[in-house]
């Protein structure tokens, strides 16, 4: 059974700081996805991850995966308030499977 | 296009009721799922559908029932709701078989009394 876990739950940080999301996930895949989810609203796709080594930016935010260590992170720089939100990972199963698992997510708080 | 829209968007039942959530994408996308979310439990998943006419069981399935009788439509039906169920429930939907990217709806927020 696939288990994603993301650390830390929830992360309180100062605007201009750095700082990384990890996802750890327990059996092999190449193929993980991070969402953001501002309070009330729906998941919104960010980062699509589909290989080793893979390496994504937008913005502030950079993704990246290792699947030797089946390892994801997502690193912030520079926090800004707008960047407040619940961040998921997802890995896919695979072998064909068509599910995703999520993690549980992080809640991110960026104060002035 | 509207992406993936889900119908109503604020419910609230009593013990018992029933009530039918609908879900509607207009991407052409053949998998559709059912997640729904509670505080500390993240997303979870329902049921789901690879294509028209079929449907699959996943990680909490019981009190729910799903149909896609057409490919853009994938309904989440509670028989008899209870207190359990309150919860967000998201829709979402994804294309191809090698990337499973979701995109995911609007939500719905069922209170059930």
């Amino acid at each position: 059974e696939l288990k994603v876990e993301q650390n830390p739950l929830f992360l309180s940080m100062q605007e201009g700081k750095n700082y990384t999301i990890y996802c750890n996930y327990s059996t092999t895949s190449d193929r993980l996805y991070w969402y953001r989810q501002d309070p009330g609203k729906s998941l919104e796709s960010l980062f699509v991850l589909l290989s080793n080594g893979a390496v994504k930016q937008e913005g502030r935010l950079m993704a990246s995966l290792d699947t030797k260590a089946r390892l994801s992170t997502l690193h912030i720089t520079a926090a800004v308030h707008d960047l407040s939100a619940t961040y998921f990972c997802a890995v896919d199963m695979q072998g064909g499977s068509e599910k995703l698992v999520f993690g549980k997510g992080t809640k991110l708080t960026v104060n002035p | 296009n509207a992406g993936v829209t889900q119908t109503p968007k604020f419910r609230v039942l009593k013990t018992g009721q029933s009530m039918t959530l609908l879900c509607a994408q207009d991407m052409n996308h053949e998998y559709m799922y059912w997640y729904r979310q509670d505080p500390g439990m993240g997303l979870r998943l329902i049921h789901y559908s690879v294509g028209e006419g079929t449907t699959a069981k996943g990680e909490v399935p019981d009190g729910y029932n799903v149909s896609r009788l057409k490919k853009q439509n994938f309904l989440l039906g509670l028989e008899s709701a209870a207190p359990s169920q309150t919860s967000v429930y998201f829709c979402a939907s994804s294309y191809t078989i090698r990337v499973h990217e979701q995109f995911f709806g609007p939500g719905t927020r069922l209170t059930v009394l």
